[in-house]
């Protein structure tokens, strides 16, 4: 079946490094893929998202791109800011043209970032 | 910005009780969802609901839960025997019903502890 798989945690960084969380992805068909985030305390937000290969998500600075060969989405940013630190869900959306399909997530990257 | 709504923000019950968790999707969405999340795990499908019927459900939605379109606002979950299993995170989520469109839009959570 769909699943997602995403880079275990806890990413540790310090103010203005550079991030990477990889995420690969097993899926029939064509899903749609996603960066949710969530802060301390707070529910999911979408970050950014991209529904076919090769598209570019991007949002607060946030990249990811749609990488069908690979199967990849990686999530990137240049410079982290402290008020990143949350945890960073990858996740999948499968049968691109109904609107009832279901989110699949995967287990979830915790960043903290060091002033 | 439209934003899904989810009461009440916590909820403490004892075991074997019947709770109902309460949301209010955005306003033109047509389908809906109920995601959970246990502390510190990823987040998982329930079921998705669709012109007054379940699309989808996982193998987590047994007996035990249900859901209800009670008028044209409100869509709620209910837990019939709480288990002390059934502690977690609650999502609502919505999305507008439109080919390509499958961006889901969730709610704030309610945090559930059976005890």
């Amino acid at each position: 079946g769909n699943s997602v798989t995403q880079m275990e945690g806890p990413v540790t960084l310090s103010e203005e490094a550079f991030l990477t969380i990889n995420c690969t992805y097993t899926a029939t068909g064509y899903p749609s893929l996603f960066w949710y985030v969530q802060y301390p305390g707070e529910g999911l937000q979408l970050l950014l998202k991209a529904t076919k290969a090769d598209d570019k998500g991007s949002n607060k600075g946030f990249e990811a791109t749609y990488r069908k060969e690979t199967t990849s989405f990686h999530l990137e940013k240049g410079s982290v800011q402290v008020s990143d630190s949350a945890v960073y869900f990858c996740a999948l959306s499968d049968l691109r043209y109904s609107s009832a399909s279901k989110i699949i997530f995967g287990s979830g990257t915790r960043l903290s970032i060091r002033p | 910005e439209p934003e899904v709504t989810q009461t009440p923000s916590h909820q403490v019950t004892q075991m074997g009780q019947e709770v109902i968790l309460r949301c209010v999707p955005i306003s033109n969405h047509l389908y809906f969802y109920w995601y959970r999340q246990i502390l510190g795990q990823k987040v998982e499908f329930l079921v998705s609901f669709y012109n007054n019927e379940i699309s989808e459900k996982s193998e987590i939605f047994d007996d035990q839960f249900s859901v209800e379109r009670p008028d044209g606002s409100n869509f709620t979950l209910k837990i019939r025997s709480t288990k002390l299993e059934d502690s977690a995170m609650y999502f609502c989520a919505s999305t507008v019903a439109r080919a390509g469109q499958e961006t889901q839009y969730f709610g704030p959570g309610t945090r559930l502890l059976v005890l």
